[in-house]
């Protein structure tokens, strides 16, 4: 079965500076999706990045970034510029491509921004 | 719509009484999943529909728990003899395209049991 793992139960950062957030993974799949998403306490999920496994360009979305390692089931999330706005859980989850796959969750990352 | 809507946003019960919760998917979305959130944890997969095709009820954690999906539009999930270990935020949501579409969520109804 597959399994997302954060390490990171809380982060903080100081507003303006760089955050990264971790994420491994384990699956026997090649082809497969990964998500980062964002629970601010209104509890709506958020999608924040997605990344397809078959491509090696990492994504990006303005201010955030992932450093894709698929060798080595890594998956870190970088926020740049934090502002006030992005304090939130952060989940990182996993797809298994086609189909009716589910999202196989982590357990989430507490971000805390500091002014 | 232009979102996924879920209702009610808070629903406190008693041990042992039943609850409905209700999911309305963005209009033409034909896959529909059911999450659960226990505090502090991340979502653990409950059911899935997809159109006209059987559910995957692969994820419900007792017969207490059922769900359907009437019309493929709109989604019900029912907790009978609700417990305290059922209380949680259930969150639901939907994609246009299982293959290769990312999930939308919907804002979560938080079940208190007492």
């Amino acid at each position: 079965a597959q399994t997302v793992t954060q390490s990171q139960p809380e982060m903080s950062v100081q507003e303006a500076e760089t955050v990264t957030l971790s994420c491994t993974y384990d699956t026997s799949e090649s082809d497969y999706y990964l998500f980062w998403y964002k629970q601010p306490p209104s509890r709506q999920m958020i999608l924040v990045i997605r990344q397809e496994a078959y491509k090696q360009q990492n994504a990006t979305e303005n201010r955030f970034s992932v450093n894709f390692q698929k060798a080595a089931k890594s998956f870190s999330l970088k926020i740049s510029d934090s502002q006030l706005g992005d304090a939130a859980m952060y989940f990182c989850a996993y797809r298994r491509a086609g189909g009716s796959e589910k999202l196989v969750f982590g357990k989430g990352t507490k971000l805390t921004v500091n002014p | 719509g232009a979102g996924v809507s879920q209702s009610p946003s808070n629903k406190v019960t008693e041990k042992g009484k039943d609850v409905e919760l209700r999911c309305d998917p963005i209009s033409g979305h034909t896959a529909l999943y059911w999450y659960r959130q226990s505090l502090g944890q991340g979502l653990e997969f409950l059911i899935y529909f997809q159109g006209n095709s059987a559910p995957d009820k692969s994820g419900l954690p007792s017969d207490r728990f059922s769900a359907e999906r009437t019309g493929g539009s709109v989604s019900t999930l029912t907790i009978q003899r609700t417990q305290q270990e059922d209380s949680a935020v259930y969150l639901c949501a939907t994609l246009l395209n299982p293959s290769t579409d990312t999930q939308y969520f919907g804002p979560g109804t938080r079940l208190t049991v007492l």
